[in-house]
């Protein structure tokens, strides 16, 4: 697909099974912290985000979860759906600014295996 | 309420020629982004919009530039097209009001093609 680089790291889960997918943020200085979900040929779609002050968040099927001591963040899926499969980013920025740039990972492909 | 819309949505360019791709912003959003996506860069910010005024760029040559219209809508143009700004070009919109920071929001891209 479009979106899917050639040296993807990939996630291989069974329909049903949970999914945890993880990033390691580059700037310490990043406050505020999203995870996208791209499918092929479509633009990035929100999924979740969170705020340094937080190191857990919760969506529907969803948990986002932040270690600001070790720069890493994950994305858990809770019983994976074939409509799950996509390349998932996260992203990163220093908010407060007003201006902000997203800094995205390399991006983890999910495959699920009906 | 609508999404980010892009146009065109695929494209094909010889090399030197000229592009200009438009974003129009989910309704009542101020801020446009713009991000290159290619399979050996990943997404890379391009440059940020907000009530006309660009607030910040990213590391691309003078070649990429913008602007942002009185609605809110955004055109990029990238001049004298080389190969290797063949990319997914994508447009994000925020609300990004008093300075807080928001959720950015994508459209679905436009495909530029450079022979």
């Amino acid at each position: 697909g479009e979106s899917v680089g050639l040296h993807l790291p990939t996630l291989s889960v069974q329909e049903g099974d949970n999914s945890i997918i993880n990033c390691a943020y580059s700037n310490s200085a990043s406050d505020y912290f999203i995870w996208y979900k791209q499918e092929s040929g479509k633009g990035p779609q929100f999924i979740i985000d969170i705020r340094s002050n937080m190191d857990k968040r919760q969506g529907q099927r969803v948990t986002v979860l932040l270690n600001k001591t070790v720069k890493h963040l994950s994305l858990q899926i809770a019983a994976t759906q074939p409509g799950d499969s996509a390349v998932y980013f996260c992203a990163e920025t220093v908010s407060g600014a007003g201006s902000y740039q997203l800094t995205f990972g390399k991006g983890t492909k999910l495959s699920v295996i009906p | 309420k609508a999404g980010v819309t892009q146009t065109p949505r695929y494209l094909i360019k010889t090399r030197g020629q000229q592009v200009t791709l438009s974003c129009s912003p989910i309704s009542g959003h101020r801020s446009v982004s713009w991000y290159q996506q290619t399979p050996g860069q990943g997404l890379q910010f391009l440059f940020e919009y907000f009530s006309e005024t660009q607030r910040n760029k990213g590391n691309f040559p003078g070649r990429f530039s913008g602007r942002q219209f009185s609605n809110s809508r955004s055109e990029m143009n990238v001049s004298t097209l080389e190969l290797g700004d063949s990319a997914l070009y994508l447009c994000a919109s925020s609300f990004s009001q008093g300075g807080r920071t928001d959720t950015q929001y994508f459209g679905p891209g436009t495909r530029l093609t450079v022979l």
